[in-house]
């Protein structure tokens, strides 16, 4: 079975752009939540969706947002991105909220 | 608000010995999982164990086990018979008993092992 999917795997985008990044959880699984790990820090928590809903969402600022869709895939956008939004953002996955928790290879933003 | 400390940035082993990697956190709750995640070079965070909070028997995976220590708030990862490929970061987590997939990491502890 194939794992938490996740895409692009890297992306250079310039200050004040905007990026999608996609996500696919395990097949079965209905909760996605999205993490950001910025180089020598351990990942922070973004949001997370569960049967399409948004469940919970970190201290982040109103330019991230998210969505998940009716196959349980995810996207999570980021506009006027900043230097320091420069990161590897991981997508996770679980059957449903509050149980084992999956991870994916991340998708690592480069923005300059 | 919850917080994860891991105090050792780095450690090494040398192959089949054992190392202890240590975490501390903070909570104000009685029911809670901790967890101990590794990241190898692929970047992919891979669960090596998982502990409940309300059982006091210490979980163990194979050569991978945990010291849980509730009242001191304390949750070290022993790995035995190190191998070189247990080289990896290891980030310790909690995650409050909800219906929540939010973790809270601490930054983590660089392994290198040595043949």
């Amino acid at each position: 079975d194939a794992g938490v999917t996740q895409s692009p795997t890297h992306l250079i985008k310039t200050r004040g752009q905007q990026v999608t990044l996609r996500c696919s959880p395990i097949s079965g699984h209905k909760s996605v939540s999205w993490y950001q790990q910025v180089l020598g820090q351990g990942p922070q928590f973004i949001f997370q969706y569960y049967e399409k809903e948004e469940r919970g969402r970190g201290n982040f600022p109103d330019r991230f947002s998210a969505r998940q869709f009716p196959n349980y895939s995810s996207e999570l956008n980021v506009n006027a991105l900043l230097l320091g939004d420069s990161a590897l953002y991981l997508c996770a996955s679980s059957f449903w909220a509050g149980n084992t928790i999956y991870f994916g290879e991340g998708s690592w933003l480069t923005v300059v | 608000a919850q917080t994860v400390t891991q105090s050792q940035p780095e450690m090494s082993v040398q192959e089949a010995e054992t190392v202890t990697l240590s975490c501390t956190y903070d909570t104000s709750e009685s029911d809670y999982y901790l967890f101990w995640y590794k990241q190898p070079p692929s970047r992919q965070m891979i669960l090596v164990i998982r502990q409940e909070a309300y059982k006091q028997q210490n979980a163990t995976e194979n050569r991978f086990s945990v010291n849980f220590q509730k009242a001191a708030k304390s949750f070290s990862l022993k790995i035995s018979d190190s191998q070189l490929g247990d080289a990896a970061m290891y980030f310790c987590a909690y995650r409050r008993r909800d219906n929540t997939d939010k973790l809270i990491f601490g930054t983590g502890t660089r392994l290198q092992v040595f043949p």
